[in-house]
């Protein structure tokens, strides 16, 4: 599982409130991604991160923002949280030796 | 983006060979097809990668046609859990590594 872990694992929470989501690696990875998975829908790119303090926009980016202070660190934050956003969130890694993404096990966020 | 197709869903008979398509007509020279799968409640897991050459691992194989614009997951003898979503992946490697997923196919594995 290279060493990822999500917390929470479940959360839910009322329309407008923040939340933030964390993500953790033991492995010292450069890279990290956050990924949404909506109901009968693949996974699609929120932010990724090259390095620490060093992010940049996936394709749903919009209502979020992300922060790596350190390698081991990646956090998604949603700053005031819509029914949008109600989804399963996942983090991933890249092992470059490999050129492969490791996934967490998913944070299930449930807005009301 | 670099989009790939695959069937939406897929049946087999359990311990017979399952070919999973998946077409990338938009591939580029440097992009990797990767294979993934995801078991329910499950995050994606990760199953083989290739670039040109067919590849082979203890999970399945991946035949990748010559022109690279379209390629083939073989599970050899499909098992009940083998049933999930998989998942072919282009991943454009001057952009991050970014994964661009589609809807998957998912494979219906009859005992």
């Amino acid at each position: 599982d290279a060493g990822i872990t999500q917390s929470p694992r479940h959360k839910v929470t009322e329309t407008g409130t923040p939340v933030t989501l964390r993500c953790h690696q033991t492995e010292n990875h450069r890279y990290m991604y956050w990924y949404r998975q909506d109901p009968g829908h693949g996974l699609r790119l929120i932010h990724y991160s090259y390095g620490v303090k060093d992010t940049d926009k996936g394709e749903v980016s919009d209502g979020y923002s992300v922060s790596r202070s350190k390698t081991e660190d990646f956090l998604l934050t949603l700053e005031s949280a819509t029914s949008s956003q109600t989804s399963v969130y996942f983090c991933a890694i890249t092992e470059w030796s490999t050129d492969t993404q490791y996934f967490g096990p998913g944070t299930r966020l449930t807005v009301l | 983006d670099a989009k790939t197709t695959q069937p939406n869903s897929m049946e087999s008979n359990e311990e017979e060979p399952v070919h999973l398509p998946c077409n990338h007509s938009t591939i580029s020279g440097t992009d990797y097809i990767h294979w993934y799968r995801q078991l329910p409640s499950q995050g994606p897991e990760y199953v083989i990668h290739g670039l040109t050459s067919n590849v082979n691992n203890r999970m399945a194989s991946l035949a990748i046609a010559e022109d690279r614009k379209s390629s083939t997951l073989i599970l050899h003898r499909a098992t009940l859990r083998d049933a999930a979503v998989y998942y072919c992946i282009l991943s454009v490697s001057n952009t991050g590594n970014q994964f661009y997923f589609g809807t998957g196919t998912s494979l219906t594995v009859i005992p």
